[in-house]
């Protein structure tokens, strides 16, 4: 079980730029969630899939995001068009329906210049 | 709308003693709590859980409580160690599961 894993770590673009974050979750889990967090805060929800339905997305979710989980298994997260107010660390986690567990990965830094 | 809030963004206490850290929520129909743990570079590692329908839950030298009428929870480390230096975000949300509110979280650094 080698865990949540995401890609990159870090990323730095320029205002504007379009970014695609990855995401692999631990292989039997069936729900998947993105979570956004800043500097001083706790992790803001975003959205959550189960297998590749996403069932649930954050207002905090502009038109600009969007995410999808093609074959129910790794995620990926597009954000177009950045504004500096996109600066974060994105975080995912994974989880077995029914369970309370969110299993969180590493994280990937955003930096928007 | 910040429905679950950690009101002290920082604790230090000495190895050994006990480290209480406190989280309030404003929403009534959360029936399920978490903490999570945070190192620096790594993202959050649970911790432990308790559901709106016990009080108290324990494991190892973690202990969560949970005062619904208050809307108040905390989360007592018992002997602090200075592993435990990290920050703690507590969570809540509902049986489903779907998704969590977390607080702003608590830096707790335990000194040798």
């Amino acid at each position: 079980d080698t865990g949540v894993s995401q890609d990159p770590r870090h990323k730095i673009t320029k205002r504007g730029q379009n970014v695609t974050f990855r995401c692999d979750p631990i292989s039997e889990h069936n729900r998947l969630y993105w979570y956004r967090q800043t500097l001083g805060q706790g992790p803001e929800f975003l959205t959550y899939f189960q297998n590749e339905a996403q069932l649930e997305k954050s207002r905090l979710l502009s038109d600009r995001f969007s995410a999808e989980r093609p074959k129910g298994s790794f995620s990926t997260l597009e954000i177009q068009r950045t504004e500096q107010g996109d600066s974060a660390m994105y975080l995912c986690a994974s989880s077995l329906r029914g369970k309370e567990t969110q299993y969180f990965g590493p994280g990937t830094r955003l930096l928007v210049l | 709308d910040q429905q679950v809030k950690q009101n002290s963004p920082s604790l230090s206490v000495q190895e050994g003693r006990i480290s209480i850290l406190n989280c309030d929520y404003t929403n009534s129909m959360f029936d399920y709590f978490l903490w999570y743990k945070k190192y620096p570079a790594e993202g959050p590692t649970f911790l432990i859980s308790i559901s709106s329908i016990k009080d108290k839950n324990e494991d190892g030298r973690f202990t969560v409580f949970l005062n619904k009428s208050a809307k108040h929870l905390s989360l007592h480390i018992v002997p602090s160690q200075p592993g435990d230096s990290a920050v703690y975000f507590c969570a809540a949300g509902w049986d489903n599961f779907n998704k969590f509110y977390f607080g702003s979280g608590t830096k707790l650094n335990v000194k040798p």
